[in-house]
């Protein structure tokens, strides 16, 4: 069936060093993903995307890999700051009469220490 | 910036009340969504919605539940009789079309039902 996992609940960082958030997919026909962080009693923000026809794409401060032969999917923080604290959620949607439904991750929490 | 926003942001209802959540999707936007959050999980898709038409809907989208467009600017999701498993936050997202994919989420209406 369809999921979308994330491989840990929680991490936690020191301000300054550089976070992994990964993710686990199930379905092969997957081809974009997006990953959105979500502050308490907001909604979710979008980050990054990627399609699966990359492995790598980078903003300001964040990169996603995409590993399709593993079905894997990571986000990477750059010197990671109080301000990224926040759940991360991975989303993955098909685009064979794509209808824009999202599925997502289970999220994980990201604790930034001072 | 251009976002979505939301009404109410809190809503309590007694079990077995209709309740109206409300939506302004981002101006120039032709695809909308509906998404619910149960407090500490994951986002779920509810329903996608273009061109005054149902694109897709899941399985928690059952009869008890509608999405109307009334009129150029809003786009309202509707419980006609709520029940305690309906609390939830309650996501609207637009996005410019399918292809593009990018959703935009707004703050969310927590519904409380009692």
């Amino acid at each position: 069936g369809e999921s979308v996992g994330l491989h840990l609940p929680t991490l936690s960082v020191q301000e300054g060093d550089n976070s992994i958030i990964n993710c686990a997919y199930s379905n092969s026909a997957s081809d974009y993903f997006i990953w959105y962080k979500q502050e308490s009693g907001k909604g979710p923000q979008f980050i990054i995307d990627i399609r699966s026809n990359m492995d790598k794409r980078q903003g300001q401060r964040v990169t996603v890999l995409l590993n399709k032969t593993v079905k894997h999917l990571s986000l990477q923080i750059a010197a990671t700051q109080p301000g990224d604290s926040a759940v991360y959620f991975c989303a993955e949607t098909h685009g064979s009469g794509n209808t824009g439904k999202l599925i997502f991750g289970q999220g994980t929490t990201l604790q930034v220490k001072p | 910036e251009p976002e979505v926003t939301q009404t109410p942001s809190h809503q309590v209802t007694q079990m077995g009340q209709e309740v109206i959540l409300r939506c302004v999707p981002i101006s120039n936007h032709l695809y909308f969504y509906w998404y619910r959050q149960i407090l500490g999980q994951k986002v779920e898709f509810l329903v996608s919605f273009y061109n005054n038409e149902i694109s897709e809907k899941s399985e928690i989208f059952d009869d008890q539940f509608s999405v109307e467009r009334p009129d150029g600017s809003n786009f309202t999701l509707k419980i006609r009789s709520t029940k305690l498993e309906d609390s939830a936050m309650y996501f609207c997202a637009s996005s410019p079309d399918f292809s593009t994919d990018t959703q935009y989420f707004g703050p969310g209406t927590r519904l409380t039902v009692l």
